[in-house]
């Protein structure tokens, strides 16, 4: 069946310093979503690409989606305190998330 | 503000009980979703429905079923609960459109 690989599962980093997270897929994926968990708190929603080579920035965040259709990027500049969680990226027609990569932050 | 509601935060049951994990959402999503979150294994896919009265397995269906007898509410039914049913059980709504998920608060279940 189809599966979201997701690396790194842990990323320590200090403030200020940048972040990636990488998510593969072994199927061609129509959209893919990412999603933020905070310690102790559910998912939510960040954003959703759909077309081919498609870049998306939120503030500090930039999301891309591979020209194939089968791999993202989630990449954060200049970490804070507040990018701490958990990043999880989900795709396919019954959104099959990854395993998650889990950011923390050194002050 | 929509939302998902898990009828149980905590939940601590025997091995061989039945256990119900009930969801409810006032966004009118005709999508539901269960996923169990282990660490490591990120959110898998227990059972899915996409309207009233339908449902479709997802990856790890064993063990559990589902009911949908109205639009707003989904339940995620354990026969009879084992420890390896021991996780944290989150419940999701989506439109057909978009798809994307909303969230309950999950439940923790502990299966002594």
């Amino acid at each position: 069946g189809q599966q979201v690989m997701q690396i790194p599962q842990y990323q320590h980093v200090q403030e200020g310093e940048d972040f990636t997270t990488y998510c593969n897929s072994s199927t061609t994926l129509s959209n893919i979503q990412w999603y933020k968990q905070r310690p102790g708190g559910h998912p939510v929603f960040l954003i959703q690409l759909v077309k081919s080579g498609e870049v998306k920035k939120q503030k500090r965040l930039t999301f891309q989606f591979g020209e194939a259709k089968k791999n993202s990027s989630l990449h954060i500049t200049a970490t804070q305190t507040t990018d701490v969680g958990t990043y999880f990226c989900a795709g396919g027609g019954k959104l099959i998330f990854g395993q998650g990569t889990e950011l923390s932050v050194k002050p | 503000d929509v939302k998902v509601t898990q009828s149980s935060r905590y939940l601590v049951k025997r091995t061989g009980e039945k256990v119900f994990l009930e969801c409810v959402q006032d966004m009118d999503h005709e999508n539901m979703f269960w996923y169990r979150q282990d660490p490591g294994l990120g959110l898998r896919l227990i059972y899915f429905s996409y309207d009233v009265k339908m449902k479709e397995k997802g990856d790890i269906p064993e063990g559990y079923s589902v009911s949908r007898e109205k639009k707003e509410r989904f339940s995620l039914i354990l026969e009879s609960a084992s420890t390896n049913q021991t996780s944290m059980y989150l419940c999701a709504s989506g439109s057909n459109g978009a798809n994307v998920l909303t969230f309950g608060a999950g439940s923790r279940l502990t299966v002594l």
